[in-house]
């Protein structure tokens, strides 16, 4: 069964502090892995990543894929309050209608 | 980027009461647009998947009955919540392929069945 698992599920930090979450997945037909942060609404994009190995980059935001080993990483680094959400990865996988599987998501709190 | 639309962003009904839930892709054609639920501190649930012109496909769980999905067009899906009970008070979101599996998503449907 095709599954997304991410870690940790909840994760409190403080102002500065960088942070990884991980993200694991089995799917059939891999194509892309997507990163979206959600907050109070609806969830926005951040990064898709189709190869291996290569860092995408977005401020103090950065994801890598692995394909071999089935994960991927966002890394945080200086956070600050305002990337408290909920942080979602997500796999296409090519059925007859392209079904999306979402992970459960990490949810991120930043303290001052 | 694509914009998605997605309609009331607040709606309060008596139980039995039939809601729709408009999802516009404003600058874009969407042949495939997907509905979710999520619960409070849960993640996304796939309903459905909606794809103009034919029939939307129910994950399994889903009564396709209870929730009627419509794509007459390239830019709109609806959802029908009919006969809604206290049960069925969740966020509902849309969300449209923009090409190459990005997905856009609505604003979302918080929907309080009393």
């Amino acid at each position: 069964e095709d599954k997304v698992v991410q870690s940790p599920l909840s994760l409190v930090v403080h102002e500065g502090d960088t942070v990884t979450l991980n993200c694991s997945y089995e799917v059939t037909n891999f194509r892309s892995l997507l990163w979206y942060k959600q907050e109070k609404k609806a969830p926005t994009f951040l990064f898709m990543l189709t190869s291996s190995g290569i860092e995408k980059k977005s401020g103090r935001l950065s994801s890598i894929l692995d394909k071999k080993e089935l994960f991927s990483i966002l890394n945080i680094t200086a956070t600050q309050t305002g990337d408290s959400a909920v942080y979602l990865c997500a796999v296409p996988r090519r059925t007859s209608y392209d079904k999306v599987i979402f992970g459960p998501g990490t949810s991120l709190s930043v303290i001052p | 980027g694509a914009v998605v639309s997605q309609h009331p962003s607040r709606v309060i009904c008596k139980s039995g009461t039939s809601v729709k839930i408009e999802c516009r892709s404003l600058d874009f054609q969407a042949t495939t647009m997907f509905w979710y639920r999520q619960f409070p501190k849960q993640s996304l649930m796939l309903m459905a998947t909606s794809n103009e012109g034919s029939k939307a496909t129910y994950e399994q769980g889903v009564e396709k009955d209870k929730f009627l999905i419509n794509h007459a067009s390239l830019t709109l899906s609806t959802l029908t919540v009919t006969s809604a009970h206290p049960e069925d008070s969740s966020f509902y979101i849309c969300s449209a392929k923009g090409g190459w599996e990005k997905l856009f998503f609505g604003s979302g449907t918080q929907l309080s069945v009393l």
